[in-house]
């Protein structure tokens, strides 16, 4: 299996500029999440999808974030207007089983984003 | 709310000695936990979990970790530590309390092995 698959590795953009991850989960699994990694603040749940339907986007930091899922198989992050502050590596991660709570958490390797 | 806490930022071991990272959990229900590795520039790496049942759970990589619910606690070990173990370990948990799929961090602990 190839794993979650997520693009860009690596993003350096301006500050205002438009940023869009991009996720493929796991096939079959019907669960995503997207995390953020700081140092300041460790791991973060953004937002968790089930079924594709976003059950859970307290973690979003404010309105410029957003995110979707339009079908099992794609996600997006999308940072509008971007901020040096959204600086920090964004991971996608998916599982089988939405509330089925043993069930694993994979992730991919990761976004890494600078804003300047 | 659930938490887990990793009392060290770091743990620093000889090669060959065994390892203990420690991580504490607070749950309202039933505990589901799972340790998770970094490497540098890498995406975290699932180790193992404890759902139920044996209280030593055997990972990968030759790690272990020992669930104890009077203590809540949930450390992972290794018999023998090797330089290519040195790396971030995240300790995590979810409950049924809240929003029941999300994962639940610890801080990290560092874990540098030296010759």
């Amino acid at each position: 299996d190839a794993g979650v698959i997520q693009s860009p590795r690596h993003e350096v953009t301006e500050m205002g500029q438009e940023v869009t991850l991009r996720c493929k989960p796991i096939s079959g699994h019907n669960s995503l999440f997207w995390y953020r990694q700081t140092m300041m603040r460790g791991l973060e749940l953004l937002i968790y999808f089930n079924n594709n339907v976003p059950i859970d986007d307290s973690g979003m930091p404010e309105d410029r974030f957003s995110a979707k899922m339009p079908n099992a198989s794609f996600s997006t992050l999308k940072i509008q207007p971007s901020e040096p502050r959204d600086s920090a590596v964004y991971f996608c991660a998916s599982s089988f089983g939405g509330d089925q709570l043993g069930n694993t958490i994979y992730f991919g390797e990761g976004s890494w984003l600078t804003v300047v | 709310a659930q938490s887990v806490a990793q009392p060290e930022d770091q743990v620093n071991v000889a090669e060959g000695n065994p390892l203990t990272v420690k991580c504490t959990y607070s749950v309202s229900g039933n505990p589901y936990l799972f340790w998770y590795v970094q490497y540098p520039n890498r995406g975290l790496q699932f180790l193992l979990k404890y759902i139920t049942g044996d209280n030593l759970v055997k990972g990968s990589y030759g790690f272990e970790a020992e669930f104890n619910k009077s203590q809540t606690s949930f450390h992972l070990k290794k018999p023998s530590a090797l330089v290519s173990d040195s790396a971030l370990y995240f300790c995590a948990v979810r409950d049924l309390g809240g929003t029941a799929s999300k994962l639940t961090f610890g801080t990290g602990t560092r874990l540098q092995v030296t010759l």
